[in-house]
């Protein structure tokens, strides 16, 4: 079975400061992984995602991510964080192919980030 | 070019009464979700449909049926509502035989009294 865990919550950063979301996951096999965002009444919009080659990926509105397979993450991060950016922030994973579970996403919890003037 | 579209936004039942929420998409996608979305819980997936004529059981299928209308269409069926189905519902659709994103539509927000 896939799972995915957002140790976090809640994150609180300052306008400026750089922010860091945090998900860790577990899956038989290579993952591709995912970033969605969701804003209040509103359903999810993708961010970024990790399929192959470079473990550092970049997405929409400024945001990245660092795969990191010995550690099973795939943190989200922002050097210079937006009040706009403040949301209910969503990883997902999925298996690259085969098995039952083949195309389906696991989501964690999600994190709500806040984001101070 | 719409996306995903669910109706209705929103839907008000009572215990035991019945309801289909309907999807639409217009990416010509082959797969399409139904997720239930519940405070501190993240999207479960109720049910799946690999391509067009396939439906298959996700992680909280009891009480719902599903049905692939067409490539486009893919609804979510609630027989006889239970105030343990109030909650957030979202459809969404991908193209499986690639890495790409699932698309996902606004929502409707069901609740049962």
């Amino acid at each position: 079975a896939q799972s995915v865990a957002q140790p976090e919550d809640q994150v609180n950063v300052a306008e400026g400061n750089p922010l860091t979301v945090k998900c860790t996951y577990s899956v038989s096999g290579n993952p591709y992984l995912f970033w969605y965002v969701q804003y209040p009444n509103r359903g999810l919009q993708f961010l970024l995602k990790y399929i192959t080659g470079d473990n550092l990926v970049k997405g929409s509105y400024g945001f990245e991510a660092e795969f990191n397979k010995s550690q099973t993450s795939f943190h989200l991060k922002k050097p210079s964080a937006l009040v706009s950016d403040s949301a209910l922030y969503f990883c997902a994973v999925r298996k690259k192919a085969g098995g039952t579970s083949y195309g389906k996403l696991t989501f964690g919890q999600g994190t709500i980030l806040t984001v101070h003037p | 070019n719409a996306g995903v579209t669910q109706t209705p936004k929103f839907q008000v039942l009572k215990t035991g009464q019945s309801m289909t929420l309907q999807c639409a998409q217009d990416m010509n996608h082959n797969s399409m979700y139904w997720y239930r979305q519940d405070p501190g819980m993240g999207l479960r997936l109720i049910y799946y449909s690999a391509s067009e004529g396939t439906t298959d059981k996700g992680e909280v299928p009891n009480g719902y049926n599903v049905s692939r209308l067409n490539k486009r269409e893919f609804s979510l069926r609630l027989e006889s509502a239970a105030p343990s189905q109030t909650s957030v519902y979202f459809c969404a659709s991908a193209q499986i035989s690639s890495y790409n994103e699932q698309f996902f539509g606004p929502g409707t927000r069901l609740t049962v009294l």
